[in-house]
């Protein structure tokens, strides 16, 4: 058990659509990451957290956002969902400091299945 | 910019045998370089990290790997494969400073009695 938790595990729903995939954060961990493991992408940086801020963003679409509450729980919001989407979502989460490097922590996922 | 290589999606081995994931990154920058491993229905799980300095490193499990920077390879073994070693490994860089992991497409490995 990495300490990280996610929910739901597992999301079916409908193409267009949105949904919400919450992610608490190790106790004292500041950085959520999130990222999106598919098919046809393989494991993909979306987005990162640090303190409520946006530090760093990957290959995230404009359908989805995400946002770092200031108890430092994490959502990512996915709309107008395609069939494409449909994937494992991992978050993971990070050092209580910005150092050279953090080691991630990541959680058991959300499966979003999009019929 | 970044990448990894992982070459071979699927790798069988018998329970006992030396187990040998192969990576090769491109990094403009001194990389950072992990090895996770993805149990079934399960999240990743760190198996050991390059950083700075030594560049054999052991992880979890008696897996090692060794940076080799002329070769841009950071290839994963073990030297006797077991049953519980069956699961999916992935390689990732990244550059110190970003914290973004940029993934290989995945080893799965095999581990037959």
């Amino acid at each position: 058990d990495s300490g990280v938790t996610q929910t739901p595990k597992h999301l079916i729903t409908a193409t267009g659509q949105r949904v919400t995939l919450r992610c608490s954060p190790r106790s004292g961990d500041l950085s959520v990451y999130w990222y999106q493991q598919s098919l046809d992408q393989g494991l993909q940086f979306l987005i990162q957290y640090y303190n409520g801020e946006e530090r760093a963003k990957g290959n995230i679409l404009e359908r989805f956002s995400a946002q770092q509450f200031p108890d430092l729980h994490s959502e990512l919001n996915l709309s107008s969902l395609e069939l494409g989407d449909s994937a494992l979502y991992f978050c993971a989460s990070s050092g209580a400091k910005l150092k050279p490097y953090n080691e991630q922590f990541f959680g058991p996922g959300t499966r979003l299945t999009v019929l | 910019a970044q990448s990894v290589t992982q070459l071979g999606s699927h790798v069988s081995v018998s329970e006992g045998a030396l187990v040998l994931l192969r990576c090769n990154y491109s990094s403009s920058v001194p990389p950072y370089l992990f090895w996770y491993v993805q149990y079934p229905n399960q999240g990743l799980q760190l198996l050991l990290k390059y950083t700075t300095g030594a560049t054999l490193v052991k992880g979890i499990n008696g897996f090692e790997a060794e940076f080799k920077k002329s070769e841009t390879s950071f290839h994963l073994t073990k030297p006797s494969a077991h049953m519980s070693d069956a699961a999916e490994y992935f390689c990732a860089v990244s550059a110190p400073g970003t914290d973004k992991l940029i993934f290989g497409t995945g080893t799965r490995l095999q581990v037959f009695p």
